[in-house]
């Protein structure tokens, strides 16, 4: 059961475009939504998160938009450039402020071509 | 600040053989974490320590698989025998108290079961 769902494995974008990747999920008791970018040969590093009690979260050149009722959020880049290429997870928490698990989304490559 | 720490960081083993894999966390770091990321998914959380106990062991495989956390702070995880179903990356991740959620991430130990 795939409580979190990344429908696109991967995204190729220009350089200077808004770059947006999508992550669904399936709980409506998920208290709390990350995003971690993975580099090749390195473990994923923390990028954004947003509470569920919020519906936008932004830091510099990336935003997180949270839809309850659709229970899909995106993580908005603008503007992407190179150094951005990397697999993008999204992740979810019950229980956040317990130490809840993360669950994560299979993870969409991200290409930012100059 | 140095980051979380694992060795080796690739393995080669025959099935039924048996591996062990080792994880220093961040100083200070109450929570560690072992995932498991197998290709083209999401890490999936396989157990779970505070300190040196147990929080949540329910995805861990334990008839083949063992974890413990001595002295709370360095970890290892080990597989016996290994399956070929066991090819994945096994990352370490850990957390202080406060911000359970934004979790660190070492780079990972990349296992292949032939």
């Amino acid at each position: 059961d795939q409580q979190v769902k990344q429908n696109s494995p991967s995204l190729s974008v220009q350089e200077g475009r808004i770059s947006i990747l999508n992550c669904d999920y399936t709980n409506s008791m998920f208290d709390y939504f990350l995003w971690y970018k993975k580099y090749p040969a390195e473990g994923p590093t923390f990028l954004i998160s947003i509470s569920s009690i919020k519906d936008k979260n932004e830091d510099g050149r990336f935003t997180v938009f949270l839809n309850k009722s659709a229970k899909h959020l995106s993580l908005h880049i603008v503007p992407p450039q190179p150094g951005d290429s990397a697999v993008y997870f999204c992740a979810a928490s019950l229980f956040y402020n317990q130490g809840g698990k993360l669950i994560f989304g299979q993870g969409t490559e991200l290409s930012v071509k100059p | 600040e140095a980051g979380v720490a694992q060795s080796p960081r690739y393995k080669i083993i025959e099935k039924r053989q048996s591996v062990a894999f080792w994880c220093n966390p961040i100083s200070g770091h109450a929570t560690l974490y072992w995932y498991q990321q197998i290709l083209g998914q999401g890490p999936k959380l396989l157990i779970q320590f505070q300190n040196n106990g147990v929080v949540d062991d329910s995805q861990l495989p334990k008839d083949r698989f063992s974890a413990e956390r001595l002295k709370g702070v360095d970890s290892t995880l080990k597989i016996q025998p290994a399956k070929l179903e066991d090819s994945a990356v096994y990352l370490c991740a850990s957390s202080s108290p406060g911000s359970y959620n934004e979790q660190f991430f070492g780079p990972g130990t990349r296992l292949t079961v032939l």
